[in-house]
């Protein structure tokens, strides 16, 4: 089963612009992290975010988690080709991290 | 690139047969986590090993088995395969089975089931 929703299913923007995805989950978790993954490939950790964190910054990503709505935000700032990938939210709770359906991310030159 | 490994990267198997799926986790870790990601979909949880003993498991049926060895390394075996099997399978360790820290995933072994 799956605990996050990603959204929007899809995202294709100009080189430069920034990218915002969402994610919603359904039930309280002790943490949320947002993943990468290139075509085919394994899983990259981008950033976590623990349940009584509201935002949260690493390099061009930004982290943003609102416990009340159950939701989450990562936001690419000045993106680059590089990051077309596919992005998932997984949320950890305590016997388990559950990951969304992802957001496929392209970014157009 | 994680210290996680997988083999194979890539096989195919017929309906009724059984494959085993292998992992070496990253020095230090002790949990293993086991993952199916179907094409288009994220990564469905099929079971965790911590020190050797199963230690939580998601919606999938007993024909999906496993196991952890002393070293950490561990097996994904999946018995009387199925068409709907067809998927990348992926295994990921953690330094414990607390679910609160980073995942560190292998590249994965892409199974096709005719």
């Amino acid at each position: 089963s799956q605990q996050g929703e990603e959204d929007p299913q899809a995202l294709s923007i100009q080189e430069g612009e920034n990218a915002t995805m969402n994610c919603s989950y359904k039930t309280s978790i002790n943490n949320l992290q947002w993943y990468r993954q290139n075509s085919g490939r394994g899983l990259v950790h981008l950033i976590l975010i623990r349940s009584n964190e509201r935002e949260k910054h690493s390099g061009r990503l930004r982290v943003t988690l609102d416990t009340s709505k159950k939701s989450s935000s990562l936001l690419i700032t000045a993106s680059r080709a590089a990051d077309t990938a596919s992005y998932f939210c997984a949320t950890g709770r305590d016997d388990k991290i559950i990951f969304g359906k992802g957001t496929r991310l392209h970014i157009l030159p | 690139e994680t210290g996680v490994t997988q083999s194979p990267t890539h096989l195919i198997k017929t309906r009724g047969q059984q494959v085993t799926l292998r992992c070496s986790s990253q020095s230090g870790h002790n949990t293993v986590s086991w993952y199916q990601q179907a094409l288009g979909q994220g990564p469905q949880f099929i079971f965790q090993y911590y020190r050797e003993e199963e230690n939580g498991r998601g919606n999938f049926p007993p024909r999906f088995s496993g196991l952890q060895f002393p070293n950490y390394s561990s097996e994904l075996n999946v018995n009387a395969l199925e068409l709907d099997d067809s998927a990348l399978y992926l295994c990921a360790s953690s330094l414990d089975n607390s679910n609160t820290g980073e995942l560190f995933f292998g590249e994965g072994s892409r199974l096709t089931v005719l």
